[in-house]
């Protein structure tokens, strides 16, 4: 099994519905986040969490909403679909240890498409 | 300040050649430069990264080049093969926080 399991990895809905997309995490880390992709802007972080207590917004969290409900997992929402949400979005997560870099461990992506 | 600009958005290389992308930041902060590698389909994987005391750093086919004084740093690409063909992302982090280049696809022709 993966380290960084997303699901679905693939969703099709219309603007306005209510869409969650899911992580789940066997790597034993406290740092989770959700990242956008979109061609030509790179990786955009959307929110972060550090702990199951910890949730923090990222650079592009308007119309998202993130629920941590476990150290294992970390789900992202949007509230009411817009076509401009339509992007690849990627769960990752991260262990400092004791070298002090953030390695970001990456989900497969879930590429979501907003009509 | 905390743009991290990357170059070339795309580039097609030949077996056997050298693939180089170019990355350059503002903040002198920054304290890590990771690069990322990206195959279709899935996410992003580190492939190599340094920190800002040391000019280069070699991991068998990859180098990353590290310019202080400039505020840049480069990926080079050795022998390019067509397995390297992806996307790939330089980052530069301070405390918990990573920037991100805008990525560039590399295409190695054989």
């Amino acid at each position: 099994d993966a380290d960084v399991t997303q699901t679905p990895r693939n969703r099709i809905t219309k603007t306005g519905k209510r869409i969650m997309l899911e992580c789940s995490q066997t790597k034993g880390h406290d740092r989770m986040y959700w990242y956008r992709q979109d061609p030509g802007l790179g990786l955009r972080l959307i929110y972060y969490s550090f702990d199951v207590k910890d949730i923090n917004k990222g650079e592009i969290s308007d119309g998202y909403s993130v629920s941590r409900q476990a150290q294992a997992k970390f789900s992202l929402s949007l509230e009411s679909a817009i076509p401009n949400q339509t992007a690849l979005y990627f769960c990752a997560t991260s262990d400092p240890g004791s070298s002090g870099a953030n390695v970001l461990t990456f989900g497969a992506g879930s590429r979501l498409t907003v009509l | 300040q905390q743009q991290v600009k990357q170059s070339p958005q795309s580039l097609i290389v030949q077996k056997g050649g050298i693939s180089i992308i170019n990355c350059a930041y503002e903040n002198t902060a920054f304290d890590y430069f990771p690069w990322y590698q990206q195959f279709p389909g899935k996410g992003p994987a580190l492939l190599i990264a340094i920190r800002p005391d040391v000019s280069e750093k070699k991991e068998g086919r990859f180098t990353i080049s590290f310019n202080k004084s400039a505020k840049q740093f480069s990926l080079h690409i050795m022998d390019s093969q067509p397995g390297d063909s992806a996307t790939y992302f330089c980052a530069a982090s301070i405390n918990y926080q990573l920037i991100w280049g805008a990525g560039t696809k590399l295409i190695i022709k054989p």
